[in-house]
């Protein structure tokens, strides 16, 4: 059974660096077979992606996030990582990670197929 | 950046109803599209994928079409466990969202 757990502190002063951590259980982020990213709802509003990361290391992220986001992984924990830096109050929101499946088609990251079950963001001083 | 837009944004129907949601793109993304169901409070679920191939262990009361940049999903004989928001998402080129549809009981 796929878990990923999402763990980060809750409430972020504005202008400091959101850190999240992902554990992930029943899958290896080591596996070929997905990718794995970072999701966000802020209240009330829409999904947005912020960036994913793959088994050998890639990373592609949202460009209207990309100077402002980092994504890494550690496979000895089996756990990926984002920080976020320079927080505003836009960027309250409830993050999500997620585990996209590989389309063999497309030979890479596809749709997310599990998601966590998220964490709150607050950013506020 | 590809651009997704859903109509319409908010859709009120009854149990037992056959709706239809329609999710276009600002450019041509092959049958790269999914979609995904959001209760309140809880993280969206995959429906359909590759624009219509039903995900293992979803209703077949869901289906989805289209190709290019015009999708459709329809959810037949609507349960009271449909009602929800409905996000379409593409992922030829990374990853966008559209803006949701929240399925509202008439």
């Amino acid at each position: 059974q796929e878990l990923l757990q999402e763990s980060g502190p809750g409430l972020v002063k504005p202008s400091e660096t959101l850190s999240l951590s992902c554990n992930v259980s029943g899958s290896s982020i080591s596996s070929r077979s997905h990718y794995w990213g970072w999701v966000r709802q802020p209240p009330e509003k829409a999904l947005e992606w912020i960036g994913t990361i793959n088994y050998s290391g890639n990373i592609h992220t949202n460009p209207s996030l990309e100077s402002r986001v980092t994504i890494t992984a550690d496979t000895s924990k089996n756990q990926f990582s984002l920080k976020l830096s320079s927080v505003t109050a836009a960027d309250t929101a409830v993050y999500y990670c997620a585990r996209h499946r590989v389309d063999w088609d497309l030979l890479r990251g596809g749709p997310f197929d599990h998601l966590g079950q998220g964490t709150h963001i607050t950013v506020s001083s | 950046d590809i651009q997704m837009t859903q109509s319409p944004s908010t859709l009120s129907a009854s149990v037992g109803d056959r709706v239809t949601i329609t999710c276009r793109a600002s450019q041509r993304i092959n049958s790269w599209l999914a979609w995904y169901q959001q209760k309140p409070g809880k993280a969206p679920k995959l429906l359909i994928y590759k624009a219509s191939i039903l995900e293992s262990g979803v209703s077949s009361r869901f289906s989805g079409s289209g190709s290019g940049t015009e999708f459709t999903l329809t959810i037949s004989g609507l349960q009271p466990d449909d009602f929800a928001t409905y996000y379409c998402q593409q992922y030829n080129t990374l990853y966008t969202f559209g803006q949701g549809t929240k399925l509202e009981i008439k």
